[in-house]
């Protein structure tokens, strides 16, 4: 199968750290993507790690555990406009992209 | 650069009516492809294309054909539109190999009466 486990929702507030989780099955797998999308809006990219370790990218990192079938999305300094649905992806040939159902990230005052 | 343009951004059909969703992108990107987002759930590929005159199904292709004669545009047809095929269809395209970064457009969303 294809399938990507990542938490439904998180909640957080403004200026701390958060971790988004995602677990993947490893069949022709190539690498994980992260993408954010605000209610209404449609999904823009935010990082990609093919390889082991960590991506930053300003606030936002990425990092993959091939060996563990886990990557995470952290967002640091959280802002209130971070609030959104946090999706992993995954490739399988650079054809084929797979995605999670989604973390709804909620971040209060 | 326009990035990807969809049309139309809303759409209600009946049953059994026929239509096309279109797609078009201005950044010479050679794959292509569309997406289906329900309720609570992820984005499911419906079909893709690596270049033009080439397509291969996703996880979810019943009742939907496509078809890209051009680099720069990929209309996604459904046939007989039946309730089930309500949802938000995204479009999305990046470049060849083995780059990763899909641009989406900004969606249609659909409903079937």
């Amino acid at each position: 199968g294809q399938s990507l486990e990542q938490p439904s929702e998180v909640t957080a507030v403004e200026g701390a750290i958060v971790q988004i989780n995602c677990t993947y099955q490893t069949s022709g797998f190539y690498g994980l993507s992260w993408y954010q999308q605000h209610d209404g809006g449609a999904p823009t990219f935010l990082s990609y790690n093919g390889l082991d370790g960590l991506e930053e990218t300003g606030r936002f990192s990425s990092f993959l555990s091939r060996s563990d079938s886990y990557g995470y999305l952290l967002l640091q300094e959280l802002q209130m406009k971070d609030s959104a649905s946090y999706f992993c992806a995954r490739g399988d040939n650079f054809n084929k992209f797979y995605f999670g159902s989604g973390t709804k990230l909620n971040v209060k005052p | 650069n326009a990035g990807v343009t969809q049309t139309p951004k809303f759409q209600v059909l009946k049953t059994g009516q026929s239509m096309t969703l279109q797609c078009a992108q201005d950044m010479n990107h050679e794959y292509m492809s569309w997406y289906r987002q329900d309720p609570g759930m992820g984005l499911r590929l419906i079909h893709y294309s690596v270049g033009a005159g080439i397509t291969d199904q996703g996880e979810v292709p019943n009742g939907y054909n496509v078809s890209r004669s051009t680099t720069e545009d990929f209309p996604l047809r459904l046939l007989s539109a039946a309730p089930s095929q309500t949802s938000v269809y995204f479009c999305a395209s990046k470049f060849g190999g083995a780059n990763e970064k899909l641009f989406f457009g900004s969606g249609t969303q659909l409903s079937v009466l």
